[in-house]
């Protein structure tokens, strides 16, 4: 079956610093998605992305969808204590459910 | 909307207990997904269904786990009997299509089996 490998698996990071996280699939996906889980609550949608090469920003996070359709990456910019969770990538091609990736856990230190 | 509504929230039970976890996806959405998540295998898919009908069962653990969707509107994954090992959060989530437009979640249901 697709498998999503994400990376890195976790990150420790200073208040205001920039954050990179990546997906690659072994197969081809026409979807990218983003998600943050919060603690204590479930995974909520960050930002979606339908075609190959598309950059998508949702205030200071940036995500890009990859030419090849194998990879997508997020980009957090001037992280905030309030960035802290785990962020899930996600793939699908058309009718098929998602492939979530293991996740990223991101802790920011004040 | 009031998104996807899950209960309980938290449930403890014995070894050996009938554990029933419920969900109510958002009004509209014709898939239906439950999730269980630890934190050595991450978000696993146990079960969906689309017009309340099974289509993929394959995660679930085992013959203790079942799950129905009677109606459009209300969900429930049963454990029966629970073991330690069920220790978990389990998630349900709909939308409105199979994965195109994302799914949306709800707050969980942290399962401990003591």
């Amino acid at each position: 079956g697709q498998q999503l490998n994400q990376s890195p698996q976790s990150m420790f990071i200073q208040e205001g610093e920039d954050v990179s996280m990546n997906c690659t699939s072994s197969s081809i996906f026409n979807t990218w998605l983003w998600y943050k889980q919060d603690p204590g609550e479930g995974p909520v949608l960050l930002i979606a992305l339908y075609k190959a090469g598309e950059l998508t920003s949702n205030g200071r996070l940036t995500a890009q969808f990859g030419i090849t359709r194998k990879d997508s990456f997020l980009n957090i910019s001037a992280s905030i204590p309030s960035d802290v969770g785990i962020y899930f990538c996600a793939g699908t091609t058309s009718g098929s459910r998602l492939t979530f990736g293991e996740g990223t856990q991101l802790t920011v230190n004040p | 909307d009031a998104g996807v509504i899950q209960s309980p929230r938290h449930e403890v039970t014995e070894m050996g207990q009938e554990v029933t976890l419920r969900c109510k996806p958002i009004s509209g959405h014709d898939y239906l997904f439950w999730y269980r998540q630890t934190m050595m295998r991450g978000l696993e898919l146990l079960i969906y269904f689309n017009n309340n009908v099974p289509i993929d069962d394959s995660g679930m653990p085992e013959d203790r786990f079942s799950a129905k969707m009677p109606n459009a509107s209300f969900s429930t994954l049963k454990i029966q009997p629970s073991e330690p090992r069920d220790s978990a959060v389990y998630f349900c989530a709909s939308s409105l299509a199979a994965g195109a437009h994302g799914y949306t979640f709800g707050s969980g249901t942290r399962l401990t089996v003591v």
